[in-house]
């Protein structure tokens, strides 16, 4: 079936670096592709997303990148402080029976020591 | 309050005995849908609905029931759980279908099968 990998499982980084989190997907049809946060012990929440017609969306210190040739797309985080520590996923979307469901990468904990 | 709720938030069952965790959602929203998140394996969607008596699978269905009979109502089913059942679920939902809108989770139920 249709899968999401990404990488790194675990990155840690000091305060004030940038963190890269990277995934790839096999559905070609897949046109939008979020990211989620979640701090320990509570939901995931969306921090940003892209579509499959733009190539990079920024938000503040966040930034995602989408190279649909390569099916891969790239979280980016400048600036980094402790509040950013959690878990990061990321999805693409596929079409099913129901309509379009999302598939999730298994996620990337991130570290920020001060 | 905008939000999706969860019931219950934990519960610890024994293997065979039928359990429904309630999910509802008071913004209106058309696409529901249900995870399961174990260490390691990140998100796995388990059903989704697009709209009243609309259900398609998901990554792993098996041992599980859904039913939309209502647009803010999304009960998932478990006939007869067993101990791989064990995981934290949460309920999503979304304003459209899954590749457009932001999908906002529940607090999560936290499922114990021994």
């Amino acid at each position: 079936g249709e899968n999401v990998e990404q990488h790194p499982s675990t990155l840690s980084v000091q305060e004030g670096d940038s963190a890269v989190i990277k995934c790839t997907y096999s559905d070609s049809a897949s046109n939008y592709f979020p990211w989620y946060k979640q701090e320990l012990g509570k939901r995931p929440q969306l921090i940003i997303d892209i579509r499959s017609n733009v190539g990079e969306k920024k938000d503040q210190r966040i930034a995602v990148t989408l190279n649909k040739t390569a099916k891969h797309f790239s979280l980016h985080i400048t600036e980094t402080q402790p509040e950013d520590s959690a878990v990061y996923f990321c999805a693409a979307s596929i079409s099913g029976q129901a309509g379009t469901a999302l598939i999730f990468g298994k996620g990337t904990t991130l570290s920020v020591s001060s | 309050e905008a939000q999706v709720t969860q019931n219950p938030r934990y519960l610890i069952t024994v293997t065979g005995k039928k359990l429904t965790v309630t999910c509802s959602q008071n913004m209106n929203h058309e696409y529901m849908s249900w995870y399961r998140q174990d260490p390691g394996l990140g998100l796995r969607q388990i059903y989704y609905s697009m709209n009243v008596e609309v259900t398609d699978k998901g990554d792993v269905p098996e041992g599980y029931k859904v039913s939309r009979k209502e647009k803010r109502n999304f009960p998932l089913i478990l006939e007869s759980p067993s101990p791989n059942q064990t995981s934290l679920y949460f309920c999503a939902s979304s304003l459209g279908t899954g590749n457009s809108y932001e999908q906002y989770f529940g607090p999560g139920t936290r499922l114990t099968v021994t």
